[in-house]
């Protein structure tokens, strides 16, 4: 079965860090762009980072560029988010996602992990 | 940015009818538009890619149409899973932008 599998949330000072995972299974990961989403409570979606195959390419939303740190472990199957200097407003349930691409290099992103909460409060 | 913005915000329909939901993003994105089911307290799952492409396993009910910067979700028959929040995506540049989502509520 393809998964995956997000954790590491929490709750954190502002401030402070925090290391996200995502453990994938039942797909070559590596073969694979692979993407962090998030919601803040009540909100809609948010597009937050993606890593290209061989990370090759990372881009960044500007609300957290220069913050957050997105990387793979191919050999482990892993994604990971490393956040830090952690906000108020940064506080939302976090999902990695797969990323596919159509005939004509269209991105989608087809699977998506559970989601894991993080809360920056003081 | 490109500005993805959905309407209706919400809208309330019974099991079987039609319903119509539409994106328009600020600037052209040829075919680059995805959209998403959420329900409540789950993960969005993916309906349909690149503008019309029904994805694997999605029922048939689901629909998509649209190019350049108007695009159209069409669920023909609403069925109870389908009250949820719909959203809309573009991948055409980065940031990859969403709509700000459809909420579909029970009549």
């Amino acid at each position: 079965e393809v998964q995956l599998v997000d954790s590491g949330g929490g709750l954190v000072k502002p401030g402070e860090a925090l290391r996200l995972s995502c453990a994938a299974s039942g797909f070559s990961f590596s073969a694979y762009t692979m993407n962090w989403v998030r919601q803040a409570p009540g909100k809609g979606l948010e597009w937050v980072s993606s890593i290209t195959v061989g990370s090759r390419y990372i881009y960044y939303a500007d609300s957290v560029k220069g913050r957050f740190t997105i990387s793979r472990d191919n050999a482990e199957s892993s994604l990971y988010l490393q956040m830090s200097g952690l906000r108020a407003e940064d506080t939302a349930v976090y999902y990695c996602a797969r990323a596919r691409t159509a005939l004509a290099g269209e991105w989608y992103f087809d699977v998506w992990g559970r989601g894991t909460l993080v809360t920056v409060s003081s | 940015d490109i500005q993805m913005t959905q309407s209706p915000s919400s809208l309330s329909a019974s099991v079987g009818d039609r319903v119509t939901i539409t994106c328009r993003a600020s600037q052209t994105i040829s075919m680059s538009l995805n959209w998403y089911r959420q329900q409540p307290g789950k993960a969005p799952n993916l309906l349909i890619y690149a503008a019309s492409t029904l994805q694997s396993g999605v029922p048939s009910r689901f629909s998509g149409s649209g190019s350049g910067t108007d695009f159209t979700l069409t669920i023909s028959s609403l069925q109870p899973e389908d009250f949820a929040t719909f959203y809309c995506q573009q991948t055409y540049n980065k940031p990859l932008t969403f709509g700000g989502g459809t909420k579909v509520e029970i009549k």
